[in-house]
């Protein structure tokens, strides 16, 4: 059963516009989002994260939002660029049953940016 | 120069054969990590390693084993390679100190299993 769900699977936005990427958990003892970006022939690169005693965190055009009540973060671009066209990952963090924290990996969006 | 290396970058096998995929980082960090991506799956941790005295499995370790061989190096084995084990392979790393520590990638390892 999947913990962490991004639903869209893809996203197209006009260069200049707001890119919105959604995603959604479902084990209430992540404490740590993270948002990777990754392009084709590479590894994925981190972006941006966000604490659980945090509701926004913000890092030049990026900005993730963390709704706890409703188990929902969002990575919002402004503006988007055709450069950011890549897929993007959102993973969580939880402390593991051996005691060490571990990431769980939603299955990416892949966000296309047209000039 | 990449921090986190992986060799080879693509492997083409047949089933049954052993293989060795291997990662070696210069980030200076003791936490290094296997994953594997699947069409459609995301990311998936095979293994993990918070020193060179200490592994882990990870969500689907059956059919892998790793060693960790030094700080520096981590790798992974298929002692009997099945072709559902077709995927693309990653090594990661992060620095201790705490849960945030954010992971960082090799560029992967295409493997495909005939």
């Amino acid at each position: 059963d999947q913990q962490v769900k991004q639903n869209s699977p893809s996203l197209s936005v006009q260069e200049g516009r707001i890119s919105i990427l959604n995603c959604d958990y479902t084990n209430s003892m992540f404490d740590y989002f993270l948002w990777y970006k990754k392009y084709p022939a590479e590894g994925p690169t981190f972006l941006i994260s966000i604490s659980s005693i945090k509701d926004k965190n913000e890092d030049g055009r990026f900005t993730v939002f963390l709704n706890k009540s409703a188990k929902h973060l969002s990575l919002h671009i402004v503006p988007s660029q055709p450069g950011d066209s890549a897929v993007y990952f959102c993973a969580a963090s939880a402390l593991s049953g051996a005691g060490s924290y571990q990431l769980t990996f939603g299955k990416g969006t892949k966000l296309s940016v047209i000039p | 120069d990449a921090d986190v290396t992986q060799t080879p970058r693509n492997r083409i096998t047949k089933t049954g054969k052993r293989i060795m995929l291997e990662c070696s980082q210069t980030k200076g960090h003791d936490r290094m990590y296997w994953y594997r991506q699947d069409p459609g799956l995301g990311l998936r941790l095979i293994y993990y390693s918070f020193d060179v005295k200490d592994i882990n499995k990870g969500e689907i370790s059956d059919g892998y084993s790793v060693s960790r061989q030094a700080q520096a190096k981590f790798s992974l084995s298929l002692e009997s390679a099945i072709p559902n084990q077709t995927a693309l392979y990653f090594c990661a790393t992060s620095d201790s100190g705490g849960p945030y520590q954010p992971q960082h990638f090799g560029d992967g390892t295409r493997l495909s299993i005939l």
